[in-house]
């Protein structure tokens, strides 16, 4: 299988506990973002990367929340000190940047719920 | 402020019936456009696009239009079928302006059989 990865699939967290979840992209895709999704509404923008360089942060991404991708490949998205509000799908998408358009693919999302 | 509106939360059609989806963006920077599906308990799955060049994007039983001076994109499904019932994401992105998509709220389609 070559898409897009994300494990855990779902984390049932106490409030205060530190969290995190980690993305595989698809091997040649140079690029790879995090959006959150809450109910009723789309995929919210996090943060992106290009390669291990992490290029854009929504202010979403409050101090709480840290993301990496170390050797380009794949990433992981940390939250500390969770918060109920913090309860929600989060995704995690790739594309290969070519020049012009791109086209993301999403994996299958970690649910999280801050008891 | 939403940028990108889906207006209607919920659609049903009947089987073999075309299926129109409506999407609409205030953004006038925005020059890419895609639909995403999605199952529940599953990720969004990429459908079709269209880039601001086109007026229209065909695939197979889905179509792309795009209306620029209305500020109006929509997806049809022709014929409809049971397993196109999910739930359908507009998204725009604009190349000059960073890369992450702007998401509507999301249709939920219902075929019936």
């Amino acid at each position: 299988d070559t898409g897009v990865s994300q494990n855990p699939r779902h984390k049932i967290t106490k409030r205060g506990q530190n969290v995190t979840f980690r993305c595989d992209p698809i091997s040649e895709h140079n690029r790879l973002y995090w959006y959150r999704q809450t109910l009723g509404q789309g995929p919210e923008f996090l943060t992106y990367f290009q390669n291990e360089a992490q290029l854009e942060k929504s202010r979403l991404l409050s101090d709480r929340f840290s993301a990496e991708r170390p050797k380009g490949s794949f990433s992981t998205l940390e939250i500390q000190r969770t918060e109920q509000g913090d309860s929600a799908m989060y995704l995690c998408a790739s594309s290969l940047r070519t020049g012009g358009w791109e086209t993301q693919y999403f994996g299958p999302g970690t649910r999280l719920l801050v008891l | 402020d939403q940028q990108v509106k889906q207006n209607s939360p919920s659609l049903s059609v009947q089987e073999g019936r075309i299926s129109i989806l409506n999407c609409d963006y205030t953004n006038s920077m925005f020059d890419y456009f895609l639909w995403y599906k999605k199952y529940p308990a599953e990720g969004p799955t990429f459908l079709i696009s269209i880039s601001s060049i086109k007026d229209k994007n065909e695939d197979g039983r889905f179509t792309v239009f795009l209306n620029k001076s209305a500020k109006h994109l929509s997806l049809h499904i022709v014929p409809s079928q049971p397993g196109d019932s999910a739930v359908y994401f507009c998204a725009a992105s604009a190349s000059d302006y960073g890369q992450n998509f702007v998401f509507g709220p999301g249709t939920r389609l219902s075929v019936l059989p």
